[in-house]
């Protein structure tokens, strides 16, 4: 079952701009993980997130959860044209113990320079 | 250097045929897994592993199997492929079971076409 989805399932920003991408998930979690993938190749870990945080940074990325609506988002500043990506939400649910995944169907960003 | 690496990277089979990914780390982890991309369906887990002879179902296990008889490998099994098995494949691992503190280290992916 699909767990987080993602919206916008595109998005097409100027270089500069702030891109943001939201997920919503179904069940409990004890983390939510950002990912980006490069057309086709293998994921990348941008951020993780607990469930008793409710926002995280890392250089352009900020990452806010928020449990009570079981939804998270992802904002890139300043995004640049290497952005360009898909970028995908995925938990694991504390039904699982923590051992599954589930990712979203991903946000395609596009930066146009 | 630490990567998780996939063999093959493109395989072209008939159906029915059976057909073995290899999937490799080098960085001792304990926790593996298998995923399949599909377009607009975003990638979901096959088969995982929490360490040596333990693996469990993900969510679309159908079709598939695996083994973990060493820490550093886990093959994905395909006995009779099916051109719904058609997809982008993608070994993970991580130093512990994703619901704690770690994250997942991807392959590189592997394209299976099944005629």
């Amino acid at each position: 079952s699909q767990q987080g989805e993602e919206d916008p399932q595109a998005l097409s920003i100027q270089e500069g701009e702030n891109a943001t991408m939201n997920c919503s998930y179904k069940t409990s979690i004890n983390n939510l993980q950002w990912y980006r993938q490069n057309s086709g190749r293998g994921l990348v870990h941008l951020i993780l997130i607990r469930s008793n945080e409710r926002e995280k940074h890392s250089g352009r990325l900020r990452v806010t959860l928020d449990t009570s609506k079981k939804s998270s988002s992802l904002l890139i500043t300043a995004s640049r044209a290497a952005d360009t990506a898909s970028y995908f939400c995925a938990t694991a649910g504390t039904n699982t113990g923590g051992f599954k995944t589930i990712f979203g169907a991903g946000t395609r960003l596009f930066v146009k320079a | 250097e630490a990567q998780v690496t996939q063999n093959p990277r493109y395989l072209i089979t008939v159906t029915g045929k059976k057909l073995t990914v290899t999937c490799s780390q080098n960085m001792n982890h304990e926790y593996m897994s298998w995923y399949r991309q599909d377009p607009g369906l975003g990638l979901r887990q096959i088969y995982y592993s929490m360490n040596v002879e333990v693996t469990d179902k993900g969510d679309v296990p159908e079709g598939y199997k695996v083994s973990r008889k060493e820490k550093r490998n886990f093959p994905l099994i395909l006995e009779s492929p099916s051109p719904n098995q058609t997809s982008l494949y993608f070994c993970a691992s991580s130093p512990g079971s994703p619901g704690g503190k770690e994250t997942q280290y991807f392959g590189p992916g592997t394209r299976l076409l099944v005629l």
